[in-house]
């Protein structure tokens, strides 16, 4: 069975300083994983994925993540935060071979809440 | 291009009334998929479609029902609404062959 943790679930930086938003996962399988962004009011957003090419992933609005494999983790990252990045981020993970077939069973963590300070 | 739509954005019910949350995808997207949020639980998984006429149960579909009677519509049915059933859920597709979930902009439920 697929799962993933998501340490922390209110991060707060500065603007400017740099965002690190933690994600581990399990999989039996090598894993498809994702960040979605989700702002206040609104549906979830695709920020990034990692589906087996690149280990470095970017993704919109500077972000990006890296699958590391030996540390099962693909956390999220940023350089400089801006005042627009405050919103819930959700890591997901599923078993990439089984996507195409029975149905789109993405596994969500439960969520990191980003606050951006002045 | 409306992508995926849910009806009504906010709904508040009466313990043991029913009603259905309605989805809409004009991606003619084979795959569609009902979640329900809470917090500190992330997203959990209802019910799915891989195309119209065939549906699943998701991680915890008990007290929902789902049809797929066209590739564009996918309904929620609560037949009797219950407080554990408040949340905001969302409706999401994708095409076959893709990996990426469109979406809807979420319904939130209260159940009294």
């Amino acid at each position: 069975a697929q799962s993933v943790t998501q340490l922390g679930s209110h991060v707060s930086v500065s603007e400017g300083a740099l965002v690190l938003l933690r994600c581990n996962y399990s999989s039996s399988v090598p894993p498809y994983l994702f960040w979605y962004v989700q702002y206040p009011n609104q549906g979830l957003q695709l920020l990034l994925k990692y589906t087996s090419a690149a280990t470095l992933v970017k993704g919109i609005n500077g972000f990006e993540a890296e699958f590391k494999k030996s540390e099962t983790s693909f956390h999220l990252t940023k350089p400089s935060a801006h005042m627009s990045d405050a919103a819930e981020y959700f890591c997901a993970v599923s078993e990439g071979l089984r996507l195409t077939g029975g149905g789109n069973k993405l596994t969500f963590g439960t969520g990191t809440q980003l606050k951006v300070e002045l | 291009n409306a992508g995926v739509t849910q009806t009504p954005k906010f709904q508040v019910l009466k313990t043991g009334q029913s009603m259905t949350l309605q989805c809409a995808q004009d991606m003619n997207h084979e795959y569609m998929s009902w979640y329900r949020q809470d917090p500190g639980m992330g997203l959990r998984l209802i019910h799915y479609s891989v195309g119209a006429g065939i549906t699943d149960q998701g991680e915890v579909p008990n007290g929902y029902n789902v049809s797929r009677s066209t590739t564009e519509d996918f309904p929620l049915r609560l037949l009797s609404a219950a407080p554990s059933q408040t949340s905001v859920y969302f409706c999401a597709s994708r095409r076959a062959g893709a990996n990426v979930l469109t979406f809807g902009a979420g319904s939130r439920l209260t159940v009294l």
